[in-house]
């Protein structure tokens, strides 16, 4: 059965702090790996990445997916609180239209 | 600006109850989708449409009607509500070619 696990489950840091955020998966015929931001609302998408080894950058937020291992990292560096959410991981595999969610990472960053 | 909107962003309903969760997309998307978001079981797809009138199950049809008589627009509907559909709905849209899903700002129903 395919799944995809996130870790930690929730993290408390403080603001300034570096995290990295871990999405383990086992797929049939992985496609692609996504990661979104949910605050209060609907999640928001950070980055899509398909080919092992190029890190995704933007701004402060970075990833990078490993094919071999079968995971990929979210790191934050400078962590502010604005970036208290929880952070979401999902696998497109097989016949590409449905993706598999992780249970997400819930981030708490502290002043 | 690409929008995904649901109709509704509070509901409360009783048991027993008939319940439509509209959700319309402007971005000319082919793929759309219901999903239930619960603490503890993450996000669950409900059913899906890859174009009008075309239906999928996903992972939890049971108690969950669509309807996709328009491209942009994606229904789902709740034939006889019951307690355990207390829930945060979230609609989704994505092109043809797979790429990122949009989101709506979802609809939480309370089913008292």
């Amino acid at each position: 059965e395919d799944k995809v696990v996130q870790s930690p489950l929730s993290l408390v840091v403080h603001e300034g702090d570096t995290v990295t955020l871990n999405c383990s998966y086992e797929v049939t015929n992985f496609r692609s790996l996504l990661w979104y931001k949910q605050e209060k609302k609907a999640p928001t998408f950070l980055f899509m990445l398909t080919s092992s080894g190029i890190e995704k950058k933007s701004g402060r937020l970075s990833s990078i997916l490993d094919k071999k291992e079968l995971f990929s990292i979210l790191n934050i560096t400078a962590t502010q609180t604005g970036d208290s959410a929880i952070y979401l991981c999902a696998v497109r595999a097989g016949n590409n239209r449905k993706l598999i969610w992780g249970l997400g990472t819930s981030l708490a960053v502290n002043p | 600006d690409v929008k995904v909107t649901q109709s509704s962003r509070y509901l409360v309903k009783r048991t027993g109850e008939k319940v439509f969760l509209e959700c319309v997309q402007d971005m000319d998307h082919e793929n759309m989708f219901w999903y239930r978001q619960d603490p503890g079981l993450g996000l669950r797809l409900i059913y899906f449409s890859y174009d009008v009138k075309m239906k999928e199950k996903g992972d939890i049809p049971e108690g969950y009607s669509v309807s996709r008589e328009k491209k942009e627009r994606f229904s789902l509907i709740l034939e006889s509500a019951s307690t355990n559909q207390t829930s945060m709905y979230l609609c989704a849209s994505s092109p043809r070619v797979p790429g990122e899903l949009f989101f709506g700002e979802g609809s939480r129903l309370t089913v008292l």
